[in-house]
């Protein structure tokens, strides 16, 4: 049983258009969080949820809007997608940085 | 604000040698710290972690790393390197205390370690 898991894995578009992320998390942790890893493998926090709570956005473009429907779901929406948000993009959960990943979606924008 | 450096994007061993990766801190209180692994298009996962108490902390597939306040430095090490080790490796850190871990963490900017046969 994957305890996080993130759909889809790979995602291929053209500049402009909008995808979504899926993540869910069967561990039962309060706080999930998307981070973003860009070509040179530089990991960058966007987004934490405490209990369906944003508690950080670290300054990131307002096309990117992460939703939590309930504490085991934190999905990620990007609208008007540019070419620089081109990265793997990691959904994680945890506490206290003992964080568990999931494998990751690579999105490619064209 | 927190940071964190890792000397050396590369280091390259062979296989049987000392595995040595080094990683230094900014903080203005003692942190939590950690090293993270990741292969080849998988994700991230934890290998050890210092909170507090004993500065020499084990971790998975026989990695250790010494948290040595005076030097700010949290250094990975493996007496013997295998094949299976090579990948990315992440130093990581978060504030101490941080009210549930919502304040995620601070990854430096990764070592590949290599493994030459």
């Amino acid at each position: 049983d994957t305890a996080v898991s993130q759909t889809p894995k790979y995602l291929v578009t053209q500049m402009g258009n909008d995808k979504s992320i899926k993540c869910e998390q069967n561990l039962g942790h309060d706080t999930m969080y998307w981070y973003k890893q860009d070509s040179k493998k530089f990991l960058k926090i966007m987004f934490s949820y405490n209990n369906k709570e944003l508690i950080i956005n670290e300054t990131v473009p307002n096309r990117f809007s992460p939703k939590s429907p309930d504490k085991a779901h934190l999905n990620l929406h990007i609208n008007s997608l540019e070419l620089g948000d081109s990265a793997v993009y990691f959904c994680a959960s945890g506490l206290t940085g003992e964080l568990f990943f999931g494998e990751g979606s690579r999105l490619t924008v064209l | 604000a927190q940071s964190v450096t890792q000397l050396g994007s590369h280091v390259s061993v062979s296989e049987g040698a000392l595995v040595l990766l080094r990683c230094n801190y900014s903080s203005s209180v003692p942190p939590y710290l950690f090293w993270y692994v990741q292969y080849p298009n998988q994700g991230l996962q934890l290998l050890l972690k210092y909170t507090t108490g004993a500065t020499l902390v084990k971790g998975i597939n026989g990695f250790e790393a010494e948290f040595k306040k005076s030097e700010t430095s949290f250094h990975l090490t493996k007496p013997s390197a295998h094949m299976s080790d090579a990948a990315e490796y992440f130093c990581a850190v978060s504030p101490p205390f941080s009210g549930g871990g919502a304040d995620g963490l601070t990854f430096g900017k990764g070592t590949h370690l290599i493994i030459q046969p």
